[in-house]
């Protein structure tokens, strides 16, 4: 029964087209995260929110646009999309303590593959 | 933008032996060291993690070791089963809100 829903599981989209991925989080975190995963770049950290507040962002494109519409939700929308876009994106959640950066879960990702 | 860097990117090791991944990183500020396994088609799963506080960590088969001084931790399997046998990832906390990942060990454990 997983804690961490993405939808859909596979998306596929035509270039220049605008797509959102849905992320919902039912560990009561605090933190919610976007990752990416391609072949060319392993893990690669996005974005993370804290109480629906961006805290750190590190995706040079303005295409990329996190939504939160609650405190356990944290969509991605990208639009115009590349071919370079192809990656599984996976959301992630914490629950920050004190000092720091504490466990990330990660859901079970989407897929999605730009042509 | 910083790196951590893990080695080796695959590994092979019999049933039974011990397999070592190494990691290094850049920010001296880092303060949680996470390692995660991931299987194909499947997400990361975090298996074990350090923080600075510490230097050594043991849990079920799987150890941990952080020298702070040299910016280095390994992740250390005892007693590898072909379970085991999957993509592995060290990271390395940047600020308090990101994770600085390596680009990943396959580690096959062959019966």
């Amino acid at each position: 029964d997983p804690k961490i829903i993405q939808k859909p599981k596979y998306l596929v989209a035509v270039t220049g087209s605008e797509k959102i991925l849905i992320c919902e989080q039912y560990l009561g975190h605090n933190a919610m995260y976007w990752y990416r995963q391609s072949a060319k770049k392993p893990l690669e950290f996005m974005f993370s929110y804290s109480y629906q507040k961006l805290m750190d962002n590190q995706t040079a494109s303005s295409r990329f646009q996190p939504q939160s519409s609650k405190k356990n939700h944290l969509d991605l929308q990208i639009t115009a999309l590349k071919p370079d876009d192809s990656a599984t994106y996976f959301c992630a959640s914490s629950q920050p303590g004190t000092g720091g950066l504490e466990r990330l879960f990660f859901g079970h990702g989407t897929k999605l593959s730009v042509l | 933008g910083e790196q951590v860097e893990q080695l080796p990117s695959i590994l092979r090791v019999q049933e039974g032996s011990s397999a070592s991944i190494n990691c290094t990183y850049e920010n001296s500020a880092s303060n949680y060291f996470p390692w995660y396994k991931q299987e194909p088609g499947e997400n990361p799963k975090l298996i074990i993690d350090i923080r600075s506080n510490m230097e050594r960590k043991q849990t079920q088969g799987l150890i941990v070791l952080l020298d702070k001084k040299a910016k280095r931790f390994s992740l250390h399997i005892t007693d590898t089963q072909p379970g085991d046998s999957a993509m592995y990832f060290c990271a390395a906390s940047s600020g308090s809100w990101q994770l600085i990942f390596g680009s990943g060990t396959q580690l096959t454990v062959m019966p």
